[in-house]
């Protein structure tokens, strides 16, 4: 599985764009990259997946750089419900599990 | 939307009891999953099951048994819960028509055994 490293902690101005970077520089080709969140004493909630393109849906979008060895979620308008913990991913060839790390903690202030 | 739901979001047991988590989702999902969840230990796979009556040890099987006679239904059993099985429990569920790693975890269930 590709290690990830992510900022331990982020705030972000209510109705401003929130962007969380991920480095995970040692994907390999065919590893997706995923990311989740967890709002306190809830279930993680997956976000958004991507190998190569960039992608976007309903939650957020997903920038991956061309050499693939990190990532950016956007989530385009935060709100006070999307304060959470963010975890980046990757997806691990022949794994059955998700490995979280410790993931940035987002805190959205009004 | 797919609804993953677990039968409690707290329990509490004594040491020695057999103790039963039950997770449903409605989604028709192949695959669904167990994990508990620990501060500074992350999210740890106890067993998954890839179709009905078929299961695999995650990394931290000892202890636990699972059952799954319904596609829709996954149960998680301690048979004798013991005080290191204090935890967060997470069921999650996900489509092999969409993705393995795509997946939908309930609220989770807060077992502390004492």
């Amino acid at each position: 599985d590709a290690k990830t490293t992510q900022p331990t902690s982020m705030d972000c101005a209510e109705g401003r764009a929130a962007n969380l970077p991920c480095n995970h520089s040692t994907i390999s080709g065919n590893e997706y990259v995923y990311w989740y969140r967890q709002i306190h004493s809830q279930g993680p909630q997956y976000i958004i997946h991507g190998l190569k393109n960039n992608e976007t849906n309903e939650m957020a979008s997903l920038i991956i750089t061309e050499d693939r060895k990190s990532s950016t979620l956007i989530l385009p308008h935060a709100t006070l419900r999307d304060t959470a913990v963010y975890y980046c991913i990757g997806s691990g060839a022949g794994s059955y599990q998700l490995t979280f790390g410790k993931g940035t903690k987002l805190s959205v202030i009004p | 939307d797919v609804k993953v739901t677990q039968s409690s979001r707290y329990l509490v047991k004594r040491t020695g009891e057999k103790v039963f988590l039950e997770c449903v989702q409605d989604m028709d999902h192949e695959n669904m999953f167990w994990y508990r969840q620990d501060p500074g230990l992350g999210l740890r796979l106890i067993y998954f099951s890839y179709d009905v009556k078929m299961k695999e040890k995650g990394d931290i099987p000892e202890g636990y048994s699972v059952s799954r006679e319904k596609k829709e239904r996954f149960s998680l059993i301690l048979e004798s819960a013991s005080t290191n099985q204090t935890s967060m429990y997470l069921c999650a569920s996900s489509s092999n028509r969409r993705d393995f790693y795509e997946q939908y975890f309930g609220p989770g269930t807060r077992l502390t055994v004492t």
